[in-house]
């Protein structure tokens, strides 16, 4: 079946730029998207990139697609203090008709 | 953008009681609707499909009789706990399902069961 994974820890100092690394497996994946989830809330959705793209940038934010090696990238550029929390990568082969699948999540901790 | 109000946010109820969790597109119509549970430092796991007016298709290892869900309008899915137990205590996350709008998720019912 499909799998995203994901490193489950990143530490970073305030100012720095984050990379967050996700691998899947589906070849079909058509969409893939990074999603923010702080502490007892629900999930933000920050960033999405369709497969026939290579690279998408909205202002700190910078996702690369490796399609051929099936690997995705965000890339948080001068990260504060606000960006401490859980990020998940996810990938569904269409938008809206099919559930996404989730990676474990990647714990974003920014020292001051 | 697309809204998806979820309520309760919180809620603590008795073990053996039934809780129900409510999920409104308030600005659209989400013909899809995805129910997640998430366990503390844990990832979104998949309970269970809805399309409006059909029956929900559950993931293996999901009772469909103690996660009850209804999506009788393309507004509004419900997910009810039935005979709630200290195991059900889990943070519930809704997501709608649009071809426009992609995936909106609710903002999570913190379930706890004492």
């Amino acid at each position: 079946g499909e799998d995203v994974e994901q490193s489950l820890f990143l530490s970073v100092r305030e100012g720095d730029s984050s990379v967050i690394n996700c691998t899947y497996t589906d070849s079909s994946s058509t969409y893939l998207y990074w999603y923010k989830q702080e502490p007892g809330a629900g999930l933000q959705l920050l960033t999405y990139i369709f497969s026939n793209m290579d690279m998408k940038q909205d202002q700190r934010l910078t996702v690369l697609l490796n399609k051929k090696d099936k690997h995705l990238s965000l890339r948080i550029a001068d990260t504060q203090t606000g960006d401490s929390a859980i990020y998940f990568c996810a990938e569904a082969p269409n938008s809206g008709n099919t559930p996404l699948v989730f990676g474990k999540g990647t714990r974003l901790s920014v020292i001051a | 953008g697309a809204v998806v109000s979820q309520h309760p946010s919180w809620v603590i109820c008795k073990s053996g009681t039934s809780v129900k969790i409510e999920c409104r597109s308030l600005d659209f119509q989400a013909t899809t609707m995805f129910w997640y549970r998430q366990f503390p430092k844990q990832s979104l796991m998949l309970m269970a499909t809805s399309n409006e007016g059909s029956k929900a298709t559950y993931e293996q290892g999901v009772e469909k009789d103690k996660f009850l869900i209804n999506h009788a309008s393309l507004t509004l899915s419900t997910l009810t706990v039935t005979s709630a137990h200290p195991e059900d205590s889990s943070f519930y996350i809704c997501s709608a399902g649009d071809t426009v709008y992609g995936y909106t998720f609710g903002s999570g019912t913190r379930l706890t069961v004492v």
